[in-house]
Order: C-alpha cells, then sequence, then structure tokens
C-alpha cells in the first residue's frame, strides 16, 4: 500500500534552470508536507513544509505546490545550484500523529 | 547542541551473527524513531518510541528485530541471526513531544545512518 509515489527517480537539471520535483498522495488525511533533503553518507535533513491550508510556501529558491484536489505536491528550486544535487525525499504527514511516511526518492542531479 | 548521533557508521557482519546499532537523540526530545532504507527503496518506518509509551513496533520486519530506550534517551536497535536481506542504511531520528493536532508538526532530526552489510 503505497501512500507516498515519487514516480521520478532521478533528475537532471542544467545549474541556472529550474527544478521541479513531483509527489503523489493518497491518503486524505494528510494535512501537512515536508520535503527532506539528503547527501550521500548523510542522514536527510529538513528542507521545506506546507500546511494543508496553503497551496504555495516559499522560502528562498525552495517553492512547495500544493494541490488538494489533485493530491499532488511538487517542489521547485529555481535557479538550480551544484550544492542542490542530492536525492529529495518528500513526507506527507497528519497533525497529532506521530508516524511520517516517506516517498522513494528522487535523486537531483544539477549539471554545471 | 549537537544532533542525532548513530555508531557505528559502518558495519560488516557474517550472515548469521547478532548486531545491535545505537542511536543517541538529540538531548530533550522526547520522540524517537528507527527507520531502514534499503538500496534503491524510501525510508522505511521500524519503530517509534514516545516517552514512557509503549513503543510502536509495527513496522519492525521480523522477531529478530527488536529495540529499545533506556531511560528516555539513548535507544539500541537489534538484529538477532542477521540475513543478507538486513542490508541497508538503518537510519535513527528524534524530534520534540507532538503536543497536539493544531500544532507542532516537528521535523525529524535525522542522524547520518549506519551502514550495515551482511555478507
Amino acid at each position: 500500500d503505497q501512500q507516498v509515489k515519487q514516480n521520478s527517480p532521478s533528475l537532471s537539471v542544467q545549474e541556472g534552470r529550474i527544478s521541479i520535483l513531483n509527489c503523489d498522495y493518497t491518503n486524505s488525511m494528510f494535512d501537512y508536507f515536508l520535503w527532506y533533503k539528503k547527501y550521500p553518507a548523510e542522514g536527510p535533513t529538513f528542507l521545506i513544509s506546507i500546511s494543508s491550508i496553503k497551496d504555495k510556501n516559499e522560502d528562498g529558491r525552495f517553492t512547495v505546490f500544493l494541490n488538494k484536489s489533485a493530491k499532488h505536491l511538487s517542489l521547485h528550486i529555481v535557479p538550480s545550484q551544484p550544492g542542490d544535487s542530492a536525492v529529495y525525499f518528500c513526507a506527507p504527514h497528519t497533525s497529532g500523529t506521530y508516524k511520517y511516511i516517506f516517498g522513494t526518492g528522487t535523486r537531483l542531479k544539477v549539471l554545471a | 547542541g549537537a544532533g542525532v548521533s548513530q555508531s557505528p557508521s559502518n558495519k560488516v557482519t557474517e550472515k548469521g551473527k547478532d548486531v545491535e546499532l545505537r542511536c543517541d537523540p538529540i538531548s530533550g526530545h522526547t520522540a524517537l524513531y528507527w527507520y531502514r532504507q534499503s538500496l534503491g527503496q524510501g525510508l522505511e518506518f521500524l519503530i517509534y518510541f514516545q516517552g514512557n509509551s509503549a513503543p510502536d513496533k509495527s513496522g519492525l520486519p521480523s522477531d529478530r528485530f527488536s529495540a529499545e530506550r533506556t531511560g528516555g534517551s539513548v535507544s539500541t536497535l537489534t538484529i538477532q541471526r542477521t540475513q543478507q536481506e538486513d542490508s541497508a542504511v538503518y537510519l535513527c531520528a528524534s524530534s520534540p513531544r507532538d503536543r497536539g493536532r493544531s500544532r507542532n508538526n516537528s521535523p525529524l532530526h535525522f542522524g547520518n545512518g549506519t551502514r550495515l552489510t551482511v555478507t
């Protein structure tokens, strides 16, 4: 039962261009959505989040968009930088619960 | 302050041996999680500890896996009679206590993981 899907296992983008990472979910109880970034040999680190009461949250070069009716969220990185090369996980969550479910991740490679 | 600390960072063991993985969470964080990431897979939930409450062990893949958390701080994940399919990166995470539905969706703070290889 895959509640979270990141259908693109990898993505390559030229430096300076936009990176768009997608995430689809099935559980309508999710009301808070997090993105994590993971470098090799390190643990995931929190990047940005969005509550279900919003459809957009922006933090510098990172913007997350939420389409509740489509049960879809996306992470936009612009402009992309080589240091953004990492694996990105989306992690939908239901407030008041403790279990965090993670997608399978998308490996982003930003080419210099 | 210090982040989540895990040891060892790498562990190679022979099939059939027991292994212990250690996690030292961020001081003051009452919630502690174990996840694992197998090659090409996402993060798989294993177990959750919250304060003195009974842990949620629903993610443990078999009875060869067990975990404990002593004194509400350090946690140990034990795998008995290791199998090759146990090879993975085992990640520990901690977070402050979830104060309820209306607030505090605190992100998890992860350690760097233990890479376990069973030969």
